[in-house]
Formats: C-alpha cells, sequence, structure tokens
C-alpha cells in the first residue's frame, strides 16, 4: 500500500514553456502533499507544502508565482513550473501523507526536468 | 528544529549488518525519528521510524538510545541493493499543515561484495 505516483517522469522543454507534473496517493487520501527539489549531489528541498482545498504554503526563497501548486483533491496535487528557464532544471519530487506525525510520507519516483 | 547529524559515509561488507548512526540531541518529547533511503535517480523510501522504543520491521530495526538524542538504524542482512543514501530526519509538525521533512545530507552506504 501507500503508492504514489507522479507524472511524467522525464519531460525536456523549451525555455519559457511552462511545465505541470502530477503527483497522485493510488491506495490512500492525503490531507496534505509536499513538493520537493534535488541538484546533483545535493540532498532534497522542501518547495511547498499543500493541503487539499487550501493555499499552499511555501518555503523561504521558493517563488510562488513560479511554482504554482494546486491540490484540487485527496489524490492529486500539481506543480507547475511557469516560464520555465534552465536554471530551473532539476529533480521534483513529491510525497504525500495522510498528515499525522506517525503516519510516514511516501515519495513519488521523482520527475526529471530538462529546460533547454 | 530539531537537527541531525550523520557520517558522510560508510561501508558494509555483504552479507553483513549494516549500522547507521544519527545523532539528534535537540529533539523534543513529541518528535519522531524518520528514517528514508534515496537510491540514485529514484525518490526516497521510507524504511522505519519511532519515537521512544526500539522498533523493527520487515526492512530494517531503528534503536533509539533512552534520552532519545540518538539512535541507530540497522539493516540486519546488508544486500548490494542497499546501497543508497540514508537519511535520518526529525519530523517537524505544523499546526494545521502536518509534519514537514526537511533532509540533510544523509550517509552514502555503500555494500561491498
Amino acid at each position: 500500500g501507500a503508492v504514489v505516483s507522479q507524472h511524467p517522469s522525464w519531460v525536456i522543454c523549451k525555455s519559457g514553456t511552462s511545465v505541470k507534473i502530477e503527483c497522485r496517493s493510488l491506495d490512500f487520501q492525503a490531507t496534505t502533499m509536499f513538493w520537493y527539489r534535488q541538484f546533483p549531489k545535493q540532498s532534497l528541498m522542501l518547495m511547498a507544502t499543500s493541503n487539499e482545498g487550501s493555499k499552499a504554503t511555501y518555503e523561504q526563497g521558493v517563488e510562488k508565482d513560479k511554482f504554482l501548486i494546486n491540490h484540487a483533491s485527496l489524490t492529486l496535487s500539481t506543480l507547475t513550473v511557469t516560464s520555465a528557464h534552465p536554471e530551473d532544471s532539476s529533480f521534483y519530487i513529491c510525497s504525500a501523507s495522510l498528515g499525522y506525525s506517525n503516519q510516514p510520507q511516501h515519495f513519488g519516483d521523482g520527475t526529471r526536468l530538462s529546460i533547454l | 528544529d530539531a537537527k541531525t547529524t550523520q557520517p558522510t559515509s560508510m561501508d558494509c561488507a555483504e552479507g553483513r549488518a549494516a549500522n547507521l548512526p544519527c545523532n539528534h540531541s535537540t529533539i523534543s518529547g513529541n518528535e519522531y525519528v524518520y528514517w528514508y533511503r534515496q537510491i540514485h535517480s529514484q525518490g526516497p523510501q521510507y524504511i522505519i521510524h519511532g519515537l521512544k522504543n526500539n522498533e523493527t520491521n520487515e526492512m530494517a530495526s531503528l534503536i533509539i538510545t533512552e534520552d532519545r538524542k540518538s539512535s541507530t538504524l540497522i539493516l540486519p542482512h546488508a544486500t548490494l541493493r542497499d546501497t543508497a543514501v540514508y537519511y535520518c530526519i526529525v519530523l517537524i509538525m505544523i499546526y494545521n499543515q502536518g509534519g514537514k521533512l526537511i533532509f540533510g545530507q544523509g550517509t552514502e552506504l555503500s555494500v561491498k561484495p
């Protein structure tokens, strides 16, 4: 159980385009979803916390107008990288949780984004 | 926020137990310790978590000291597929947002034949 699916797994696009990444909890209802970014040879960096039906909470230094997050249902959250540029190229990973301290977050397999 | 300290890297012989230490001296009484691992180019995989008592599941055992200032993850019989970066994280609970995982640099475990 506790499967989180992320789509697409890999995307290459031109600079200036917007890219949407989906995160789905397949077998449980996730009250909270999280988005992370990971650069090569670095650790995961939390970007934002997303609660179903409310606005996302962004970490310090993360531009909310650049990284649009929508969490419209208990099984789906989306991250849209708007007007993407080469410096946005990274590995984006989502996780989903029931929202309690004794319930683990479960992670998707990540989306590798390459902006040309 | 409780931070964790882990060795940067460790080696382990295949078939032997891998013992990965973690210090979390500023942990609060109601904060859980979580362990995840990340194999190259994949999302992190949940391993185990605990509050006060030692825990065991099909993947690993978690030993937490009585003062809760440190813990050890034990992989009883390491295989080559256990080669990964292992993260020890203290879960931060945020009101109305659930728990946040703040990843450190982790321990890069290399299991060698």
